[in-house]
């Protein structure tokens, strides 16, 4: 079993749809990552969390540290939005390396 | 803004070849990382180095050897590249939680 679970895999949605992305670890964190990667790009970092709920435009982070569980919501998604996004978990006993999940690849139709 | 930068987008290699992937980031960060990323996986770290000369293995160094002698260039090696080694491969830096990705290479070896 893999320590971070990505669900779902594939996700394809209508513009305007609200969206939400879960990434499930089995490991102690001291931090969690939601990154985007656009096709045949980079990868830009969108949140760090260790706890509670984070806001930036149309994209909410949430965790539950006792669950081990997190979300990425998009509110009125865009097409502009669509690309893969990937949770990745810094493990309490190391410093210096995160723990990546598969990543959840998000296409928004118009 | 943090520039990570990749010299090659695409790369095609021989097997056998020695090839040279060269990463450079101009925010004086210390901690630089070098990942491969294959469909249906997540990122796997290959090496991370957290200051000049410094390095440390990953998770699936087998194949690859880096090196740092500037605080702002990693540069990764394959000393003999096969096959197996066709990939995308990222470079990252981070200041403290925060992670910065170049564009990737993506290398083909025939």
């Amino acid at each position: 079993k893999n320590e971070v679970e990505q669900s779902p895999q594939n996700l394809t949605a209508q513009e305007g749809e609200f969206i939400t992305i879960n990434c499930s670890y089995s490991v102690g964190i001291s931090a969690l990552h939601w990154l985007q990667q656009h096709p045949g790009g980079g990868i830009v970092s969108l949140f760090m969390l260790s706890s509670g709920k984070k806001k930036h435009g149309r994209l909410i982070a949430t965790i539950n540290i006792q669950e081990k569980h997190s979300s990425l919501h998009i509110t009125a998604s865009h097409p502009r939005d669509s690309a893969v996004y990937i949770c990745a978990v810094r493990n309490m006993d190391s410093n210096y390396q995160l723990i990546w999940g598969a990543g959840t690849k998000l296409i928004i139709k118009p | 803004d943090v520039k990570v930068t990749q010299s090659s987008r695409y790369l095609v290699k021989r097997t056998g070849e020695k090839v040279f992937l060269e990463c450079v980031q101009d925010m004086d960060h210390e901690n630089m990382f070098w990942y491969r990323q294959d469909p249906g996986l997540g990122l796997r770290l290959i090496y991370f180095s957290y200051d000049v000369k410094m390095k440390e293995k990953g998770d699936i160094p087998e194949g690859y050897s880096v090196s740092r002698e500037k605080k702002e260039r990693f540069s990764l090696i394959l000393e003999s590249a096969s096959t197996n080694q066709t990939s995308m491969y990222l470079c990252a830096s981070s200041y403290y939680e925060k992670l910065f990705f170049g564009s990737g290479t993506q290398l083909s070896v025939l």
